[in-house]
Formats: C-alpha cells, sequence, structure tokens
C-alpha cells in the first residue's frame, strides 16, 4: 500500500494479468484521485472518485474509496504492456495534493 | 484544451549557481498553478501554488521561491542551488470551480553539481 511508505513499492505482472493497488489516505477528504506517470513524464490523472461514490469505473479501470478505513483501491483489468508506469493515489486537502509514494506496475509482454 | 509548456528541458548546473524554471500555460484563463518536485524513484511534493496573478502560497521550504508575473506564467527560481535540488520539476494546472484534477507539464530534469 502508498502513504506511510518510504519506498516505492513495486509489482510484476504478466499481460493479461488483473491487479489491485492499494492506497491509505492520512486526512478527512472527500477526493481521492489516482494518476499514472509513465518514464520521464508528467503525470496524468486517470480518475477521481468522491467520498459519496464507493466505486467509479472508467474503462479498465475500477476505483473504489472506502471512508470508514480512510483507503482506496485501483484495479486494473486485462493489463497490457502499455500499462507499465508508477501509479500513485492523491487527496486534496485546501489547495494542497499529497501524493502517495507510489506503486511501480511493470507488465511484462 | 490546455497546454503547459515547461522551459528548460533539462538543466545541470553547480552548486551555488542561480536556476530560473519557467512555465506557461495555454488554454485556459486564470487557472490554479501548482510547482511539484520529484525526487528520483520518489513521489511528487507540492511546493507552491497560485490563485491569482501576483499570489503565490509556499508550501514546503526548500530555498526556493515561485512568483507568478502573468495570469499564463508560473516561474520557479532559486539564487544559490544545493545539491538537493536535483530532481524533476513539475508545473501544473488546475481548474477552478471545483474540478480538482491536475494537468502537468512534461517537467524539468535537474541536475545539481
Amino acid at each position: 500500500s502508498q502513504w506511510g511508505e518510504e519506498n516505492l513499492q513495486a509489482l510484476s505482472i504478466q499481460e493479461g494479468e488483473d491487479v489491485t493497488m492499494n492506497c491509505s489516505y492520512k486526512t478527512y477528504t472527500t477526493v481521492v484521485q489516482w494518476y499514472r506517470q509513465k518514464s520521464g513524464k508528467g503525470p496524468a490523472q486517470l480518475i477521481l472518485i468522491r467520498s459519496n461514490e464507493r466505486e467509479k469505473r472508467s474503462g479498465r479501470l475500477r476505483a473504489t474509496l472506502d471512508t470508514s478505513s480512510q483507503s482506496s483501491s485501483l484495479s486494473i483489468t486485462g493489463t497490457l504492456a502499455t500499462d507499465t508506469a508508477v501509479y500513485f493515489c492523491a487527496e486534496t486537502n485546501y489547495n494542497v495534493l499529497y501524493f502517495g509514494s507510489g506503486t511501480k506496475l511493470t507488465v511484462e509482454p | 484544451a490546455q497546454t503547459i509548456h515547461q522551459w528548460p528541458v533539462a538543466e545541470i548546473k553547480a552548486v551555488g549557481s542561480p536556476l530560473s524554471l519557467g512555465c506557461t500555460i495555454k488554454g485556459k484563463s486564470s487557472p490554479n498553478l501548482y510547482w511539484y518536485w520529484q525526487a528520483t524513484g520518489g513521489t511528487l511534493q507540492q511546493l507552491f501554488y497560485s490563485i491569482t496573478v501576483g499570489q503565490v502560497e509556499s508550501v514546503v521550504q526548500l530555498n526556493l521561491s515561485a512568483s507568478r508575473p502573468k495570469d499564463d506564467q508560473f516561474i520557479l527560481s532559486t539564487e544559490k542551488l544545493l545539491l538537493s535540488h536535483s530532481g524533476f520539476y513539475l508545473c501544473a494546472s488546475a481548474g477552478t470551480g471545483g474540478d480538482e484534477r491536475l494537468f502537468f507539464g512534461h517537467g524539468t530534469k535537474l541536475s545539481v553539481l
């Protein structure tokens, strides 16, 4: 899981497998975002989930939010080699977007 | 669609030398703007944000300063670089009116030697 972790987590899977990444957020927040960052590029937002949604889907992505445990997850189904990237969760608090430590996902073709 | 142009793409600088990084946003008026720093293999740390011209708020103290001289421009600078300033600097823009999504530029890779 991200947050509270000092080092980037790493996962390596085969193309076609499903994967779930988790993060725990620190503050009371109503919005959690997930970003993907490919090597040498700026992050790009994948999905935003609000506290009243619990689950949100976008194509092969599924995000969940559990406000009682202050945790969120991002699942990718049928991974592709192009999904290889670092995935960050992020929470907003007064104009500051706090990013988790990230999960480095490698999808082998 | 908004675009974010950062300059330079990469810099190699000596410890103690000055630095100026820039960011220009096109396609969005009066955006909220942000500077982020990322160590190699690390997470993103927000440094500054600005919601309007001439106003900049600092989030962390890293011996850096930021300015917003124009609505579409955000500048990050320091008079004396430290080794610890090395990393990847990212400018980001968000829409106003409740859009929390951030759009990031391509970043500037800074190496301080």
